[in-house]
């Protein structure tokens, strides 16, 4: 156990529908980040948080958007699905002032279908 | 912009062997740090060894050791005495000081054989 949440493990939509996918951090970290792997893909980076502000924006689609509560837990809104958005998405979260490195959590498996 | 090349989409070896991953990277920046991420069948991403860029002692983690250029800005991961629980996909990673968009190479998948 890493210490990162992520809820649901998996999850399975059709087409046009939306979900939240849930992320709670390890104890003490400020910062969450959002990652997504598509099918044997390496990792994209979507999104940051830091103590609830957005810090950073990667690849992230219109249709998508995320936040962080004051508990420091994070849900990413994906909109609008379509088949592509079909992948892993990963939570990740770090402690500040350090680069020690992200810890991820076990994913969620998005299917559109 | 930052990037990360791993070159081996695929490498095998044999139980007990050595092998040694490849990763390079692009930056124009002096102050950064790299990692190896391990992500087997399970899905998870495991950090399995961190290298800072000031530091020209190259990181070891048990079986794990890297290979450190700077000028020629490679990153080799080698794994020694290889077990069957090393089989997964490999990451290098890239990550600027005071930055916060780690970047991630396209993975080799790695098997171990007995």
């Amino acid at each position: 156990d890493s210490g990162v949440t992520q809820t649901p493990k998996h999850l399975i939509t059709a087409t046009g529908q939306r979900v939240t996918l849930r992320c709670s951090p390890r104890s003490g970290d400020l910062s969450v980040y959002w990652y997504q792997q598509s099918l044997d893909q390496g990792l994209q980076f979507l999104i940051q948080y830091y103590n609830g502000e957005e810090r950073a924006k990667g690849n992230i689609l219109e249709r998508f958007s995320a936040q962080q509560f004051p508990d420091l837990h994070s849900e990413l809104n994906l909109s609008s699905l379509e088949l592509g958005d079909s992948a892993l998405y990963f939570c990740a979260s770090s402690p500040p002032g350090t680069n020690y490195g992200y810890t991820f959590g076990s994913g969620t498996r998005l299917t559109v279908v | 912009a930052q990037t990360v090349t791993q070159s081996q989409p695929e490498m095998s070896v044999q139980e007990a062997e050595t092998v040694t991953l490849s990763c390079t990277y692009d930056t124009s920046e002096n102050n950064y740090y790299l990692f190896w991420y391990k992500q087997p069948p399970s899905r998870q991403m495991i950090l399995v060894i961190r290298q800072e860029a000031y530091k020209q002692q190259n990181a070891t983690e048990n079986r794990f050791s890297v290979n450190f250029q700077k000028a020629a800005k490679s990153f080799s991961l080698k794994i020694s005495d290889s077990q069957l629980g090393d089989t997964a996909m490999y990451f290098c990673a890239f990550l600027l000081y005071n930055n916060n968009d780690m970047r991630f190479g396209a993975g080799t998948r790695l098997t171990v054989k007995p």
